[in-house]
């Protein structure tokens, strides 16, 4: 089972890009990377996903190395309203059983 | 606009009690997760199924804790007897296979 590694917390102020790493040195061949979004009192939300090089969407861009060790969620100009809990997950996306691990999450206050 | 949704939303009972916390995933996903919260541990992936039948329950305290799918539309995760450890934010999510989870908006369980 694939084990994610997180900063705990992050601060950042309105308007620039924040980067959060997530380290996965044991990733397996069949493991795709998901980032989830949670703010209090709610359930993670998804961001994004993928398995190699950069995957970009309207709100964030996942840029994974080619060893796939590491994964780095991009969030570019980021406001208030994006102060959350970050969560990265690596887990096989196939037909076979396969089991989350959602690490402690970084969490990530914006500042005025 | 699908949702998942769980109820119920607070739940405050004394030790010994049964608890029965239940869920309707989104129509047409095959696959429903059940998650606890704590502070402590963050998210622990419990149990989940796919197509209704169990594929995953590990981690799962089996003594006390049990989930069913009684047809697709619902999802139940029982807590008999409860104990003052369960108190937790349990969540339910639903997705396609490997893909997405949407995560419902949780129930807040205290036991006294």
């Amino acid at each position: 089972l694939a084990k994610t590694t997180q900063p705990i917390s992050m601060d950042s102020y309105e308007g620039q890009e924040v980067n959060i790493t997530c380290s996965h040195n044991n990733i397996a061949t069949n493991d795709y990377i998901t980032w989830y979004q949670q703010f209090p009192s709610q359930g993670p939300r998804f961001i994004i996903q993928g398995y190699k090089t950069k995957v970009t969407n309207e709100v964030a861009s996942l840029f994974i190395p080619a060893d796939r060790k590491s994964s780095t969620l991009s969030l570019p100009r980021v406001s208030l309203s994006d102060t959350a809990v970050y969560y990265c997950l690596v887990g096989d996306m196939g037909a076979g059983t396969y089991k989350y691990i959602f690490g402690t999450g970084t969490r990530l206050k914006v500042l005025a | 606009d699908a949702r998942v949704t769980q109820t119920p939303r607070h739940k405050v009972t004394e030790m010994g009690q049964e608890v029965t916390m239940r869920c309707q995933p989104i129509l047409g996903h095959n696959t429903v997760f059940w998650y606890r919260q704590t502070m402590m541990q963050g998210l622990e992936l419990l149990a989940y199924f796919r197509n209704r039948a169990p594929l995953d329950d590990s981690g799962m305290p089996k003594d006390r804790f049990s989930a069913e799918m009684p047809d697709a539309t619902l999802a139940t995760l029982k807590i008999q007897p409860s104990e003052p450890r369960d108190s937790a934010v349990y969540f339910c999510a639903s997705g396609l296979s490997g893909d997405e989870q949407f995560f419902g908006p949780g129930t807040r369980l205290t036991v006294l």
